[in-house]
């Protein structure tokens, strides 16, 4: 596609459940980024790829979150026993390096 | 990377050239300055960037002080499309952690 795809666009959990998101970047970029927005802040770095490697993955809260890149293209961020305060907007950016930041539209997270 | 100071809302006119200011008076000589944009529900979007002198693209212009510690983005005639929460950013490239503050909401009025 032309842009950056997240799946699922909208997810509603309960808390202690299992929860993974999908991002499709835009072809050709070897950056992906993931980043949390909760209502009324910035998006909040999580972590980001260079191909299939993890970079950075210092913003990443706690060992509850892991993101994977198998082939440096498709990402999955997985999050285990979901919390409330996990409820957020996850963002996913691509690029191709040094070049700017391409964002989806995001996967909103509910955890009831 | 260094870290901005943006004032948290601004009123514009329809029309009128919004002016968005950003301090980031601790940037370092190999930091550049970027600008990105969020309009409600939507992920961020890339404007412009700089290092030291001054840029214009379609989007807007980016105007930067001769001692770098602070810079101003431009939109030369706001619509109300342009409201939107604009996000002034510093970083080295091409090193690829790009952290955001709290960012400007610019309201366009009618």
């Amino acid at each position: 596609g032309a842009g950056v795809s997240q799946t699922p666009s909208n997810k509603v959990t309960e808390k202690g459940k299992y929860v993974e998101l999908r991002c499709d970047p835009i072809s050709g970029h070897t950056a992906l980024y993931w980043y949390r927005q909760s209502l009324g802040q910035g998006p909040e770095f999580l972590i980001y790829f260079q191909g299939t490697g993890a970079a950075d993955d210092s913003g990443l809260p706690n060992d509850r979150f892991f993101a994977v890149r198998p082939e440096g293209s498709v990402s999955t961020l997985k999050i285990q026993r979901t919390e409330r305060g996990d409820s957020a907007v996850y963002l996913c950016a691509s690029s191709l390096p040094p070049g700017e930041l391409f964002f989806g539209e995001g996967s909103r997270l509910t955890v009831l | 990377d260094a870290k901005t100071t943006q004032p948290p809302s601004m009123d514009c006119a329809e029309g009128r050239a919004a002016n968005l200011p950003c301090n980031h008076s601790t940037i370092s000589g190999n930091e550049y300055v970027y600008w990105y944009r969020q309009i409600h529900s939507q992920g961020p979007q890339y404007i412009i960037h700089g290092l030291k002198n001054n840029e214009t693209n379609e989007m807007a212009s980016l105007i930067i002080t001769e001692d770098r510690k602070s810079s101003t983005l431009i939109l030369p005639h706001a619509t109300l499309r342009d409201t939107a929460v604009y996000y002034c950013i510093v970083r080295v490239r091409p090193h690829q952690k790009v952290t955001f503050g709290i960012g400007t909401k610019l309201q366009v009025i009618p």
